[in-house]
């Protein structure tokens, strides 16, 4: 079936450095790709997402390109400042197969930016 | 206001004890999903449904059951609660749209049970 890894944190940076979490997946359809965010006590906020191969999703700095020849989806950002600090969770969801409109999370990566 | 909102926010029980979280949204959206969040588990699928009448089980559904009371609401029951199911409890919906579709999330149901 359909799976997402991506790297364990936690990530621990200091201001202004460069940030990437890895994440890969298997998927048997056309899968969409995501990238959640979570901040302390609060729900999952969409960050960024790309819906096929090549397409690069991008949001408040960060990047992500669809690289379907090597199954990834890795998460980057050129400057982290502390307010990134959060839990980021990279996600699937596989059109053209029954696990259509259910998503595949994974396990999340903590990340501290400290000044 | 909050687009999904759940509530209660958090909740303490004791085991062998019935447990109703609730999720409301104004966003128009059909389908809806339980979730459950463990410590270094990632997001686990407990039932979903794609519009009022249909409802499925995810990955994790034992223990739990569900109700779509209608488009806006899906209700989250734990039948008689043990100490496993303390953990942070999360209701989505998502927009599908043509080819995708996008998950939203609300705040979470922090659960404790004793």
């Amino acid at each position: 079936g359909d799976s997402v890894t991506q790297m364990e944190g936690p990530v621990t940076l200091s201001e202004e450095a460069f940030l990437t979490i890895n994440c890969t997946y298997t998927a048997t359809g056309y899968p969409s790709l995501f990238w959640y965010v979570q901040y302390p006590g609060e729900g999952l906020q969409l960050l960024l997402k790309a819906t096929k191969a090549d397409d690069k999703g991008s949001n408040k700095g960060f990047e992500a390109t669809y690289r379907k020849e090597t199954t990834s989806f890795h998460l980057e950002k050129g400057s982290v400042q502390v307010s990134d600090s959060a839990v980021y969770f990279c996600a699937l969801s596989d059109r053209g197969t029954d696990s259509w409109g259910k998503f595949q999370f994974g396990a999340g990566t903590q990340v501290v930016v400290t000044p | 206001d909050a687009d999904v909102t759940q509530t209660p926010r958090n909740r303490i029980t004791k085991t062998g004890k019935r447990i109703m979280l609730e999720c409301s949204q104004t966003k128009g959206h059909d389908r809806m999903y339980w979730y459950r969040q463990d410590p270094g588990l990632g997001l686990r699928l407990i039932y979903y449904s794609f519009d009022v009448k249909d409802i499925n089980k995810g990955e994790i559904s034992d223990g739990y059951s569900v109700s779509r009371q209608a488009q806006a609401k899906f209700s989250l029951s734990l039948e008689s609660a043990i100490p496993n199911q303390t953990a942070l409890y999360f209701c989505a919906t998502s927009d599908f749209a043509g080819y995708t579709d996008t998950q939203y999330f609300g705040p979470g149901t922090r659960l404790t049970v004793l």
